[in-house]
């Protein structure tokens, strides 16, 4: 069965600081990957997604980037954290291939920039 | 992609079934309407989807107009855990497809 891990749970950061949030898929290859951002008490805004390694589309510009180092593997950096960057940050993935794919998401990474 | 509408709130008794409207007037041919939900600080899960015919799970039932511009879910005994956000998106899926959530309904089932 697939799985999808996301670490870490929580993070505190200063502001300025790098940020680096790890996401892995277990069980499916080729998938879409996804990383959203939800702020309270607010909806979730697609960021980025990749549809193979090294593809990255961006959604909003920002701070923000994501890469695709690996086939299931999904990364999102900051070099310098900004406070506006706190926030509930969610991995997703789904299959490429299909008609009709849901998406499965992480738990989350609660990120509060300090 | 085609942009839903839903009310921001709605209760629910605990046991009743819980009717959460959706408005896709501008959705295409090939988009699929989709229902995930988000219980508080937990990622969204997928509940449902469905392109023109009506669909059912051991979760929910997806019932979509004919002129597919709007689709109702229905959680046909709705209990305490139930109370989350739902959200409706229409997206293609597939390699074409990224999903866009909107504000959901938040619904709330009271004992």
């Amino acid at each position: 069965s697939q799985t999808i891990h996301q670490w870490p749970a929580t993070l505190v950061q200063p502001v300025g600081s790098p940020l680096s949030l790890e996401c892995t898929v277990e069980g499916t290859s080729n998938p879409n990957l996804y990383w959203y951002r939800q702020a309270a008490g607010r909806g979730l805004q697609l960021l980025f997604y990749s549809v193979g390694i090294g593809q990255i589309s961006s959604e909003v510009p920002q701070n923000l980037s994501a890469s695709r180092p690996q086939d299931r593997q999904f990364i999102l950096s900051s070099k310098k954290l900004l406070l506006s960057d706190s926030g509930f940050y969610l991995c997703a993935w789904s299959l490429a291939q299909g008609a009709s794919a849901e998406a499965f998401f992480g738990q989350g990474t609660r990120l509060t920039v300090v | 992609d085609a942009k839903t509408t839903q009310p921001p709130s709605m209760d629910c008794a605990e046991g009743r079934a819980a009717n959460l409207p959706c408005n896709h007037s501008t959705i295409s041919g090939n988009e699929y309407v989709y229902w995930y939900r988000q219980i508080h600080s937990q990622g969204p899960q997928y509940i449902i989807h469905g392109l023109k015919n009506n669909e059912t799970n051991e979760m929910a039932s997806l019932i979509i107009t004919e002129d597919r511009k709007s689709s109702t879910l229905i959680l046909p005994h709705a209990t305490l855990r139930d109370t989350a956000v739902y959200y409706c998106i229409a997206n293609y899926g597939g390699s074409q497809g990224n999903l866009i959530f909107g504000k959901g309904t938040k619904l709330s089932v009271k004992p």
